[in-house]
């Protein structure tokens, strides 16, 4: 069975700082996978997706993450983080493309940013 | 840009009742999602459909019924509510692997 590991529930971090969050999945077989932000009283928002492929990814907001298949790893980076950023960060892999696969979340990770 | 819609975004009710959420997506999917998150932010999911019929079934309680009438539409009805059932239920559709979440009903069962 798939599942998604995020070591840190609660990272603090000051504006302007760097930024990065950990992510181990457990998947045999091709892992798609995904990150997602969900602002206070939102709901998820999509940061960026993998596929097979180029193992860097683009997000929005400045984000990236590496796919690290010999890791078993999907960390997600920000070179300088904004106060805007507070918020919990969701990683999450899909069994596959068919339509109906079901993503499998971590338990999020919470950034806080200060001043 | 947003693009599933859930009412309500708040219910409080009592134990025993029963309550109902709709979910409507207007970005043309053919699947759609419930999934439950509970006090600590966890997410599992709930049901899946696809094109009206339902694919995927998680164990939940039977009382929690999803129903579709057409792809764009998924509302979730819960038969007599118990106090496990207080969470935020979030719906969700997607083109194929990557999904796109509403706004969330937040459910407060006394």
């Amino acid at each position: 069975a798939q599942s998604v590991t995020q070591p840190d529930a609660r990272v603090t971090v000051s504006e302007g700082a760097s930024l990065q969050l950990r992510c181990k999945y457990s998947y045999f077989g091709t892992p798609y996978l995904f990150w997602y932000v969900q602002y206070p009283r939102q709901g998820l928002q999509l940061l960026l997706k993998y596929y097979p492929g180029d193992p860097v990814v683009q997000g929005v907001n400045g984000f990236e993450a590496e796919f690290s298949k010999s890791n078993s790893s999907f960390h997600l980076r920000k070179a300088s983080v904004h106060w805007s950023d507070w918020a919990v960060y969701f990683c999450a892999v899909s069994m596959g493309n068919s339509a109906g696969n079901k993503l499998t979340f971590g338990i999020g990770t919470r950034v806080l940013v200060r001043p | 840009e947003t693009a599933v819609f859930q009412t309500p975004n708040y219910h409080v009710t009592q134990v025993g009742n029963e309550v109902s959420f709709n979910c409507k997506q207007t970005l043309g999917h053919d699947t759609m999602y419930w999934y439950k998150q509970d006090s600590k932010k966890l997410l599992k999911i709930m049901f899946s459909y696809n094109n009206k019929q339902l694919i995927v079934n998680e164990t939940v309680p039977r009382r929690f019924s999803p129903q579709s009438s057409d792809k764009a539409h998924l509302n979730l009805r819960i038969k007599s509510v118990e106090p496990e059932d207080s969470a935020v239920y979030l719906c969700a559709s997607s083109p194929r692997t990557e999904q796109y979440f509403g706004p969330g009903t937040r459910l407060t069962v006394l």
